[in-house]
């Protein structure tokens, strides 16, 4: 079963609005999150690592203001997508590492959310 | 930065037939993954390889770690049609966690 799950699957929201994006490892404890984008029919990219207790670190070219990330807890990473505009619009997906720092760390993925600013 | 080079980037096969993609990458990694995504849905891991040289299998699919860790493949064999997705190499360097996506394969099956 999911060991990752991510909330909601799919949000429409109006041009200005905030939306917030909800990531839970369910049976393991997550310091770190990731925080992935992805457009139709390409890969992944990296937008931030989520830090339990920390700020987050976000790849270069990635608004912080914009993408506003909350590790509150070591189950739970928020992701707050502020003052949507239409080119906001994207896939977006969390991970967290199981056995983090171990040789056979695995990354594990939320189901995704489908994010349409209208 | 890194970079992952996965071929082919799109395959067109027939219900029962075997299947091969691979990732290549400028620089070494420590782990390679690969995972299968679905449409509308977050990537699954579908085999961890951790040694160079490894070969993991899982059911009809088989991953290899390449000797020199700058190379990885997966091979599906007698494939059906729900191995229809995109499948996605991964390699991870010396950040624990943070990974390097290839480009991802498109693969459909005929039945």
């Amino acid at each position: 079963g999911a060991v990752v799950s991510q909330h909601p699957s799919r949000v429409i929201c109006k041009s200005g609005t905030s939306v917030k994006i909800e990531c839970r490892s369910l049976d393991f404890q997550a310091t770190t999150m990731f925080w992935y984008r992805q457009f139709p029919k390409q890969s992944l990219m990296l937008m931030a690592t989520s830090n339990e207790g920390s700020k987050a670190t976000y790849e270069q070219g990635v608004e912080k203001d914009k993408f506003l990330i909350n590790h509150a807890s070591l189950t739970l990473s928020t992701l707050t997508v502020t003052s949507a505009h239409p080119e906001d619009s994207s896939f977006y997906i969390c991970s967290a590492p199981r056995f983090p720092g171990q040789i056979n760390e695995k990354l594990f993925f939320g189901s995704g959310t489908q994010l349409s600013v209208l | 930065g890194q970079q992952l080079n996965q071929s082919p980037q799109s395959m067109f096969i027939q219900e029962g037939e075997d299947v091969s993609m691979n990732c290549t990458s400028s620089s070494i990694f420590n782990t390679w993954l690969w995972y299968k995504q679905d449409p509308g849905e977050g990537p699954v891991l579908l085999i961890a390889l951790y040694k160079a040289g490894e070969l993991t299998s899982n059911g009809r699919l088989t991953a290899q770690f390449g000797i020199t860790r700058k190379d990885s493949f997966l091979n599906i064999s007698a494939s059906i049609p729900s191995d229809v997705g995109i499948y996605f190499c991964a390699g991870r360097g010396t950040s624990y966690g943070k990974l390097t996506f290839g480009q991802g394969t498109i693969l459909t099956v005929h039945p």
